[in-house]
């Protein structure tokens, strides 16, 4: 069975753009949680989507926003970059909802760095 | 409402015992414990459930105390592959919110 995939794994933008990451999740999976991941921050979450719908979200600004597609894909977007929004994006599927019985599955994530 | 980990480092020799501490300041209904190595993704290590019986997976335990909102991580007779960062994610009672903990780095010298 594939695993998490991400794409992509490298990104170099600049400040003031906008970038779009993607994840799929292991296949059977409804839940897609997406995460940050800064050196001494540990795994900041960001949301998570349930069968298309954003089911939480974390305190992270309006630039970040994210959505799911019918096949549990998942995709976050953050706008007018700044520079603290240099971090590992990590996305994590899971068969049910984040939390309770089911283990999360994580991507390799995607390495962004805003210059 | 992320719960907080110690220590935030330890440092063991192999063979050396380790516990990692989790805490909430909300009653829980799950942790689940992860392991993150340099480089790699962060992964599943096992969920403890409210009410639920305290788990084990070869020399690496946990137990889940519901009354305290803690969970602590036991690693016994520690290996050098088990170096790594180890995070906790936690779901409160009201469900709908699960967040990971500080993390703990932990590495194991010969």
């Amino acid at each position: 069975k594939a695993g998490v995939t991400q794409t992509p794994r490298y990104l170099i933008k600049t400040r003031g753009q906008q970038v779009t990451l993607s994840c799929s999740p292991i296949s059977g999976h409804r839940s897609v949680s997406w995460y940050q991941q800064t050196p001494g921050q540990g795994l900041q979450f960001l949301f998570e989507y349930f069968s298309e719908t954003q089911r939480n979200k974390g305190n992270f600004p309006g630039r970040f926003s994210g959505r799911q597609f019918s096949n549990s894909r998942s995709e976050m977007n953050v706008s007018t970059l700044e520079l603290g929004d240099s971090a590992l994006y990590l996305c994590a599927s899971s068969l049910a909802p984040a939390g309770g019985a089911y283990e999360q599955y994580f991507g390799p994530g995607t390495r962004l760095t805003v210059t | 409402q992320q719960p907080v980990q110690s220590p935030q480092a330890v440092i063991l020799r192999e063979g050396e015992d380790a516990v990692i501490n989790c805490s909430s300041s909300k009653a829980l209904y799950s942790v689940h414990w992860y392991r993150q190595k340099h480089g790699e993704a962060p992964v599943f290590l096992m969920i403890l459930l409210k009410g639920g019986e305290q788990k084990g997976h070869e020399k690496i335990s946990a137990s889940f105390n519901e009354k305290k909102q803690q969970s602590s991580l036991y690693l016994t007779a520690s290996q050098l592959s088990y170096s790594g960062t180890y995070f906790c994610g936690t779901e409160a009672n009201t469900g709908n919110q699960f967040y990971f903990g500080t993390g703990t780095s932990l590495t194991v010298i010969p």
